[in-house]
């Protein structure tokens, strides 16, 4: 399977705690998405990253929120001090920039957080 | 950026062709007009593209008047496994920074 990967798929955790959430992206796409989606709604733009560079992170919740892609392939997001409100779907995608389909993105299955 | 509006639900029936109707009165020249697909519990999955008139492939076509403030998607004959959640997109596909924007969507529910 070449699709996005997301692990994991579920996170339970208390509030308070840290938590890690990785995406693995299509291989050749040089663009990477996150989005929190929440029941309802739909999915909200968090940041954004162009091979390793995080080119638009102020959509980022809070101070809390980071994300990383250290070699342009898999990324990362944390959410330090985790609150109820951050419980939510954490879906990531990926795009190949090189083709100028900035808007044909390739979603991964998300991570689904529950805080309690 | 430009804001999308679209009804919040729609219903049809088995065999029957469905219509989504997107406004974006403030779209910009360089930007394009993308839709997505959503089922419970998976991320999106892209359907079409377009920039002007009509775009067609093997899942849907879209319709775009000259102005482009608004747009449709079609879905030919749908059935039970087209219940979705429809979402349309405006930005650009080449230069500049984007933040794609989602909104709450159409949610179609198909009945037998």
């Amino acid at each position: 399977d070449t699709g996005v990967s997301q692990d994991p798929r579920h996170k339970i955790t208390k509030r308070g705690q840290n938590v890690t959430f990785r995406c693995d992206p299509i291989s050749e796409h040089n663009r990477l998405y996150w989005y929190r989606q929440t029941l309802g709604q739909g999915p909200e733009f968090l940041t954004y990253f162009q091979n390793e560079a995080q080119l638009e992170k102020s959509r980022l919740l809070s101070d809390r929120f980071s994300a990383e892609r250290p070699k342009g392939s898999f990324s990362t997001l944390e959410i330090q001090r985790t609150e109820q409100g951050d419980s939510a779907m954490y879906l990531c995608a990926s795009s190949d920039n090189d083709r100028g389909d900035y808007n044909e993105q390739f979603f991964g299955p998300g991570t689904r957080l529950t805080v309690l | 950026l430009a804001k999308t509006t679209q009804p919040i639900s729609m219903d049809s029936y088995e065999g029957q062709e469905v219509n989504i109707t997107c406004s974006h009165n403030n779209i910009a020249t360089n930007d394009y007009i993308t839709w997505y697909q959503q089922f419970p519990s998976q991320g999106p999955r892209f359907i079409i593209q377009g920039y002007k008139t009509k775009v067609t492939n093997e899942v849907a076509s879209l319709f775009i008047p000259a102005d482009r403030k608004s747009s449709t998607l079609s879905l030919p004959r749908v059935s039970l496994s087209d219940t979705a959640v429809y979402y349309c997109l405006v930005g650009p596909i080449s230069g500049g920074s984007y933040i794609p924007t989602f909104g709450r969507g159409t949610s179609l529910i198909v009945h037998p």
